[in-house]
């Protein structure tokens, strides 16, 4: 079971905007970078952003990332039919069984 | 350019032993972590652990602790991830992925993914 809780889904209209959610707590969110990744149906995961709010050369500014105390979100604007995909957020987790966690997961669906 | 090639499709049986192997190009192999990521069929990621390919040293997710072993060869750029006593709760597709530090700041390149299935 993951640690990080996101929305199992959202949904817009092209050309609107969405924003998902990645709630964890002090050991994890609260205390570490959060990044996030897309994965589109069948491929492996892309970073779309790192160190809270840092994009990757490449990415479009359409993707923004922010994090506040215990929870991070990721912004989507302009949507894209191209967006249509699983979004997951990841940090570390430094309790004491340390490692990797990632969110649940969100499923955008471009309506 | 920079990338990661896994290696291929394996099957099998409870109680095996799979390795995967993941070879880097395009970039210093020993300036990255790698970590190894796990999907099961119509899950979410799941974090198994790092290694750092400069000093060989690991840090495995405590649910695999005992069953996984990663190691590399600096001398093909190639990192290795084995997962023993096999259960059908494997089957998955098992993802490298190479970070600049080893706490998740963001996992930048991945490899193709490997899909492991066990089944008797």
């Amino acid at each position: 079971q993951s640690v990080l809780t996101q929305p199992p889904s959202v949904s817009a209209a092209p050309g609107q905007k969405v924003t998902i959610s990645c709630s964890g707590s002090s050991s994890n969110i609260g205390n570490n970078y959060v990044s996030w990744y897309q994965q589109l149906p069948g491929t492996a995961p892309k970073l779309l952003i790192y160190d809270n709010n840092k994009r990757p050369s490449g990415i479009p500014d359409r993707f923004s990332g922010s994090k506040s105390g215990t929870s991070a979100t990721l912004g989507i604007t302009g949507l894209q039919t191209g967006d249509e995909a699983d979004y997951y957020c990841g940090t570390w987790d430094s309790s004491l069984s340390a490692g990797g966690v990632f969110g649940t997961g969100t499923k955008v669906t471009v309506l | 350019q920079v990338q990661l090639v896994q290696s291929g499709a394996e099957v099998k049986k409870p109680g095996a032993s799979v390795k995967v192997s993941c070879k880097a190009s395009g970039y210093t192999f020993t300036g990255y972590y790698m970590h190894w990521v796990r999907q099961a069929p119509g899950q979410g990621l799941e974090w198994m652990g790092w290694i750092n390919p400069n000093s060989g040293g690991t840090n495995y997710a405590q649910k695999f602790q005992g069953r996984v072993t990663m190691t590399r060869d600096t001398s093909i750029s190639t990192a290795y991830m084995e997962l023993s006593r096999l259960r059908s709760d494997d089957t998955a597709v098992y993802y490298c992925a190479r970070d600049r530090l080893e706490r998740l700041y963001g996992m930048d390149v991945w490899g193709q993914g490997t899909t492991v299935t066990v089944s008797s």
